[in-house]
């Protein structure tokens, strides 16, 4: 089945410097890449969506400058969080939709792993 | 802001048990409600999508149930295993394609 390596699954790093976390489909092609944030004891909440080749769309309230995606080819997609202080501490994960799935179809997604971020 | 609440929030239950837990969405912009089973350290994997209201789905002792015009869906595990331990979450998507999650019910089954 379709799998999504997510690295690393777990980052600590001092305020200030700045942490990139990639996404990669192993088996297919996401046209498509969500990244959400997880608080604890929250819901996974949708930052970004990303598309290959092309700008990534915020949703309201994340600061495109702070969380940086960038989904340069099929199958790779990267959030890098930059300046990071610790109230950015928290679980990143990410999803991808195959190539071809029709954008508005009860399409299934393949997530990643997830990474544990914490700012020290 | 759409709300996607789960219930309950954690069920502890022995080997054995059947349980259910609850999902409740919007029941206006619907386009399908997803579930996923998530073990921890691990990638949230689809159990089921559900698009019609009345929807059931099943897959081995799991099961599904969709009810779109008052906008709920059960899931239900019936003589639940060590191995259904795990986080189940829904997701309410919209007629846009975007996905809303709730917060998840955390099982745990006691062999």
């Amino acid at each position: 089945g379709a799998v999504v390596s997510q690295h690393p699954s777990r980052v600590i790093c001092k305020s200030g410097t700045s942490v990139k976390i990639e996404c990669r489909s192993l088996d297919f092609q996401a046209t498509t890449m969500f990244w959400y944030r997880q608080f604890p004891k929250q819901s996974l909440m949708l930052m970004a969506t990303s598309n290959e080749g092309s700008k990534a769309t915020y949703e309201q309230g994340v600061e495109k400058d702070k969380f940086l995606i960038n989904h340069a080819s099929l199958t790779l997609s990267t959030l890098t969080v930059t300046s990071a202080h610790p109230e950015d501490s928290s679980f990143y994960i990410c999803s991808a939709r195959e190539r071809g799935v029709p954008r508005s179809g009860a399409n299934v997604l393949t997530f990643g792993a997830g990474s544990r971020l914490t700012v020290l | 802001i759409l709300n996607v609440e789960q219930s309950p929030q954690s069920l502890h239950v022995q080997e054995g048990d059947s349980t259910n837990f609850t999902c409740s969405f919007p029941s206006s912009n619907f386009y399908a409600l997803h579930w996923y089973r998530w073990e921890t350290a691990k990638s949230p994997e689809a159990l089921f999508v559900m698009t019609l209201n009345g929807d059931e789905k099943k897959k081995g002792r799991i099961s599904a149930t969709l009810n779109t015009k008052e906008g709920y869906s059960y899931l239900y595990i019936k003589g639940s295993q060590p191995e259904d331990s795990a986080t189940y979450l829904c997701a309410f998507q919209n007629q846009g394609g975007k996905l809303i999650f709730g917060q998840g019910t955390e099982l745990s089954v006691k062999p």
